[in-house]
């Protein structure tokens, strides 16, 4: 069974950092790209940030460039999301997806979240 | 980037047919995606690639996309059917990889 369980949220001042984590278990996790997303309260779905399965390729929302870093530990089966630069806009429950293989790609899986609040 | 659009809000009583509607320019070339989150928890794929059904989603879930607009429809609505519905794409001409609509909530009158 695909499980992917997202950790690391919390409450961090503006300006702060954070480092989420998505365990990843139940498939070959080195084989697919992964995604995050968030959903602000009372908001829509947005995607963050994307890297592949080999690393080789990364993308980001033009709203966290320069700020959140994706990376992957294919050993580990973990992402992780470092968000630096915090803002209270940033504020949101994000998930951890898996975008499917071939195509067209979609998110097959997610994760049930963790909330992050940016708050003075 | 490429913009989507949905209702915020459709209404249909149980046993009738909810169609929500998903627009942006030239979308027929694109594959559509369509998740449902219900309220506290996580998005769930019900519809890819247009019409294609994930295993374990009702025949009542169906896609339909041409021109400026994609559709999800659901038949014979049920009250377990009322959440929130999200259509997606993969936006291949721009680095903002993925798009999606600002959401449509489904209320079972």
């Amino acid at each position: 069974e695909v499980q992917l369980v997202e950790s690391g949220g919390g409450l961090v001042k503006p300006g702060g950092s954070l480092r989420l984590s998505c365990a990843a278990s139940g498939f070959t996790f080195s084989s697919y790209t992964m995604n995050w997303v968030r959903q602000g309260p009372g908001k829509g779905l947005e995607w963050v940030s994307s890297m592949s399965s080999s690393r080789n390729s990364i993308s980001y929302a033009d709203s966290v460039k320069g700020r959140f870093t994706i990376s992957r530990d294919n050993a580990k089966n973990s992402l992780n999301l470092q968000m630096n630069s915090l803002r209270a806009e940033d504020t949101a429950v994000y998930y951890c997806a898996r975008a499917s293989s071939g195509s067209p790609v979609y998110f097959d899986y997610w994760g049930q979240g963790t909330l992050v609040t940016v708050s003075s | 980037s490429f913009v989507l659009t949905q209702p915020p809000s459709v209404s249909v009583a149980p046993g009738q047919t909810a169609r929500i509607p998903c627009g942006g320019h030239k979308i027929g070339n694109k594959s559509v995606h369509w998740y449902q989150q219900k309220p506290g928890q996580a998005p769930v794929l019900v519809v890819y690639d247009d019409s294609d059904r994930p295993s374990g989603i009702p025949e009542r879930f169906s896609g339909s996309n041409s021109g400026n607009t994609a559709t999800l429809t659901i038949s014979r609505v049920e009250a377990g059917d009322e959440a929130d519905y999200y259509c997606q794409v993969w936006d291949t001409n721009s680095d903002h990889l993925w798009v999606f609509g600002g959401g449509t909530k489904l209320t079972v009158l």
